[in-house]
């Protein structure tokens, strides 16, 4: 099955740019998800189709998608942006919902 | 607004059988797919299986199918998640979550607020 490599940690200061990468084979080819989880909270849809956002999400979150890496840019960071993010992708195979690993991004 | 509402934690033995639940509200139940997501203690998302309560249409991941049960009642809006004989290892946080499709991909929009599991002697 399809498999999603996530570095397992991002730090980044208050007001910067994060930046958190999702490998996969030729992952430019899919629609990539991300997902923002807080402790202790359920996940949410941050990302949707590589780039765009739900109805509710900052424009400080943002992705993009090509080759064999999709990434997930928060800008202006904020102390309240501390959570593990997750990328997923939909593979029309017998597995077709498939999650990374999942990063913790930490605000200094 | 659309809503999931999961059903409480709940502490169980070892060979004990369990049912959860999800309730949905402010859209057609039967129109959409629910799943079913797992996440273990400390770890990351699995993705379980999913039923369409229109006609119960119901898929599982390989790695789960035959370890439980998916299954809804569309009369009440409600899907379930249901254990037949629980193990240790079955002890985790459980979400259910609406798969909506926007291109020709498919993501979750809307989750429930997790439903814990602790599967204890």
């Amino acid at each position: 099955s399809y498999v999603l490599t996530q570095p397992p940690s991002v730090s980044v200061a208050p007001g910067q740019t994060a930046r958190i990468t999702c490998g996969g084979n030729n992952i430019g080819s899919q629609s990539v998800h991300w997902y923002q989880q807080k402790p202790g909270q359920a996940p949410v849809l941050v990302v949707y189709d590589d780039s765009d956002r739900p109805s509710g999400i900052p424009e400080r979150f943002s992705g993009s998608n090509s080759g064999n890496t999709a990434t997930l840019t928060i800008t202006r960071v904020e102390a309240g942006d501390e959570a593990d993010y997750y990328c997923q992708v939909w593979d029309s195979t017998s597995d077709p919902w498939v999650f990374g690993g999942g990063t913790k991004l930490t605000v200094l | 607004e659309v809503q999931l509402v999961q059903s409480g934690s709940e502490v169980k033995k070892p060979g004990e059988s369990l049912k959860i639940s999800c309730k949905g509200s402010g859209y057609g139940f039967t129109s959409y797919w629910i799943g079913w997501v797992r996440q273990m203690p400390g770890q990351g998302l699995e993705w379980m299986g999913i039923i369409y309560p229109g006609d119960s249409d119901t898929r599982y991941s390989p790695s789960f199918q035959g370890q439980v049960t998916i299954s809804a009642d569309k009369s009440i809006s409600t899907a379930y998640l249901q254990w037949a004989s629980l193990k240790a290892s079955d002890t985790a946080m459980y979400y259910c979550a609406r798969p909506i499709q926007y291109t020709s991909s498919w993501s979750f929009d809307c989750w429930g607020q997790g439903t814990l599991v602790t599967v204890s002697p």
